[in-house]
């Protein structure tokens, strides 16, 4: 079945430095690519997302990047800060009338080291 | 205050005693699902609705139920639960958002989860 595939599952780097984390997918008709950051028993949140139309977005400190052709997606967090240390997760969906169906990646724990 | 809100926050209970758990969304949204949080699993969509009395299935339906009767209430039903189901669910609403070029992009928005044990 379809499947996204995400990595590193953690991830720890120094403040200020950059970070990344991958995702791949299975289903070429995918066309919808959210990133949700979760902090410690609270929920998901969407802080970016991008369409299948577009290779790059970005928005402030948080830029998305999407290879169709690879099946590939990724998020870089630049300039980090302690407050970005969270579980990110990627997901994969086929936005289209009929249908809303959401695969998420297994999660990224982001370490970001004073 | 627009938000999605679900009932209880906390449960335990025992196998094969029914149970309900609500969501509720006042944002006028069409699209709800729900969703399972399992350690290393990442999210797992259960059911989805796209409106008022249109349901499907997501990846892992086996166990519950779901009916949206109403367009801001979308409940999940564990008729027979199993210590399998012990998790964390989320219940989650979307906005259609228009864009210039007419494609839509589904926004969601989540609750604040209900943690399930199944003893």
């Amino acid at each position: 079945g379809e499947n996204v595939e995400q990595h590193p599952s953690t991830l720890s780097v120094q403040e200020g430095d950059s970070a990344v984390i991958k995702c791949t997918y299975s289903d070429s008709a995918s066309n919808y690519f959210p990133w949700y950051k979760q902090e410690l028993g609270k929920r998901p949140q969407l802080i970016i997302d991008i369409r299948s139309n577009v290779g790059e977005k970005k928005d402030q400190r948080i830029a998305v990047t999407l290879n169709k052709t690879a099946k590939h997606f990724s998020l870089h967090i630049t300039e980090t800060q302690p407050e970005d240390s969270a579980v990110y997760f990627c997901a994969a969906s086929i936005q289209m009338i009929g249908t809303y169906k959401y695969i998420f990646g297994t999660g990224t724990r982001l370490k970001v080291l004073a | 205050e627009a938000q999605v809100t679900q009932n209880p926050r906390y449960l335990i209970t025992v196998t094969g005693k029914k149970l309900t758990v609500t969501c509720s969304q006042n944002m006028n949204h069409e699209y709800m699902s729900w969703y399972r949080q399992d350690p290393g699993l990442g999210l797992r969509q259960i059911y989805y609705s796209m409106n008022v009395e249109v349901t499907d299935k997501g990846d892992v339906p086996e166990g519950y139920k779901v009916s949206r009767k109403e367009k801001r209430n979308f409940p999940l039903i564990l008729e027979s639960p199993s210590p399998n189901q012990t998790s964390l669910y989320f219940c989650a609403s979307s906005s259609i958002v228009w864009t210039l070029n007419r494609e839509s992009l589904y926004e969601q928005y989540f609750g604040p989860g209900t943690r399930l044990t199944v003893t």
